[in-house]
């Protein structure tokens, strides 16, 4: 069970919006820890693509976007491509444990 | 240009050791905190351990601590995790992570090598 709380599963069609969900609590991202966001596409290594809640670093597309409020982040894609079928986490810092990163158990994004 | 390439991986027997490697290059390797996520088959993202950029600090995931040792050695642009006393539940890639600012010991991972895979199996 991850700390930080993802949906399995998301799904849109080319050129829609979606959203990924990243719920935690008081100790992560309820305490103002910077949340931030990969994509995993199949077979390759994670890529950073929204650090410090809404900052996208060199390269990522302003199709991509993050938000928080209170306990919980969100991470938006808008017009959708199929290129963007891929895992993504989330991840942040939690205070309860022992100097430890947590991320989201992963969200699959499938554009139909 | 920045790069991370982990090696070391491998079948290894239950109880057995494993070091692992992370050679740095393109960048001020001592300058970064680098840190360790491993990715069971299947599964998701999890995070290792982290050691300072000067060594000085260093943090365990609880499911790794006392058997796990992150270290590193600056003149070599080299990131090590030595694993012990195995099981299969270690069984995952392993990643080497670069913190994306120098001098932040927690923060966004924006450099990450290929993977090692490490199966742990009699």
């Amino acid at each position: 069970q991850s700390v930080l709380t993802q949906p399995p599963s998301v799904s849109g069609a080319p050129g829609q919006r979606v959203t990924i969900s990243c719920t935690g609590s008081s100790s992560n991202i309820g305490a103002d820890y910077d949340v931030h966001w990969y994509q995993q596409l199949p077979g390759t290594a994670p890529k950073l693509l929204i650090y410090g809640y809404n900052n996208r670093p060199s390269g990522v597309p302003d199709r991509f976007s993050g938000s928080k409020s209170g306990t919980s982040a969100s991470l938006a894609i808008t017009g959708l491509q199929a290129e963007d079928e891929a895992d993504y986490y989330c991840q942040s810092y939690d205070s309860s444990l022992s100097g430890s990163v947590v991320f989201g158990g992963g969200t699959k994004l499938t554009v139909l | 240009q920045v790069q991370l390439v982990e090696s070391g991986g491998g079948v290894v027997q239950p109880g057995r050791s494993l070091r692992l490697s992370c050679a740095a290059s393109g960048f001020t390797f001592s300058s970064y905190a680098m840190h360790w996520v491993r990715q069971a088959p299947g599964k998701g993202l999890e995070w290792v351990a982290v050691i300072s950029y000067d060594g000085s600090n260093k943090y365990y995931a609880d499911s790794v601590k006392g058997r796990f040792t992150i270290s590193r050695d600056n003149s070599k642009n080299t990131l090590y995790l030595q694993m012990s006393s195995l099981t299969a539940e270690d069984t995952a890639v392993y990643y080497c992570a670069r913190a994306r600012r120098d001098g932040y010991t927690f923060d966004a991972f924006d450099i990450w090598g290929q993977g090692t895979m490490v199966t742990v199996s009699s």
